[in-house]
């Protein structure tokens, strides 16, 4: 148990819809990390939030957004959403500020059906 | 441009192999950060290991050693004495700061079978 929570496991919705993700970080980490991971696409790194402020992007769409609250939990926000958004969605967690220079812990991912 | 290539998409190696995973990466910045990941059946990700471009000392953790050599810009992953957990699909990931701000590509994968 890597100690990062994510929920719901699973979510299935229809296309234009819109759906939110949730992460919460393992005790003690202030990084918060999204990545998809679809059969087209492959792995790719979303967003990383750190103690609240977003801290570096890769390939998130526009139709995405997500934030990071007080407490430090995460929340991945989907709208609009396409049969290709249909994808596994993991959260990592991590001590420090600077992205991708620590040790990164995952959740168990979300998996989201678009249909 | 940032480039991660797995070139083995499946291995299959018999229980008490080793095996070797190959990475090779490109990238323009001097400063990057090499990774290795392993997703099992159950499919959570789990981080292995990693190496800034600085430091090429080879690491080596129980059944598990890495060979990083930037003269041929390649990381490689080799399991001694496979077992059948090892078992798993292998990700190879760079992050550098292409175009000014730090990202992450990530290999295709290499899928390992480990038959008992």
């Amino acid at each position: 148990d890597s100690g990062v929570t994510q929920t719901p496991k699973h979510l299935i919705t229809a296309t234009g819809q819109r759906v939110t993700l949730r992460c919460s970080p393992r005790s003690g980490d202030l990084s918060v990390y999204w990545y998809q991971q679809s059969l087209d696409q492959g792995l790719q790194f979303l967003i990383q939030y750190y103690n609240g402020e977003e801290r570096a992007k890769g390939n998130i769409l526009e139709r995405f957004s997500a934030q990071q609250f007080p407490d430090l939990h995460s929340e991945l926000n989907l709208s609009s959403l396409e049969l290709g958004d249909s994808a596994l969605y993991f959260c990592a967690s991590s001590a420090a500020r600077d992205s991708f220079t620590d040790t990164q812990y995952f959740g168990p991912g979300t998996r989201l059906t678009v249909l | 441009a940032q480039k991660v290539t797995q070139a083995q998409t499946e291995i299959s190696v018999v229980e008490k192999e080793d095996v070797t995973l190959d990475c090779v990466y490109e990238t323009r910045d001097t400063t990057y950060y090499l990774f290795w990941y392993k997703q099992p059946p159950s499919g959570e990700l789990v981080f292995l290991i990693r190496r800034n471009s600085f430091d090429e000392q080879n690491e080596i953790s129980g059944r598990y050693s890495w060979n990083f050599q930037k003269s041929t810009s390649s990381f490689n992953f080799t399991i001694t004495a496979s077992q059948v957990v090892d078992s798993a699909v292998y990700f190879c990931a760079l992050s550098d700061k292409s175009g000014g701000y730090q990202k992450v590509t990530f290999g295709t994968g290499t899928k390992l079978q480990v038959i008992p």
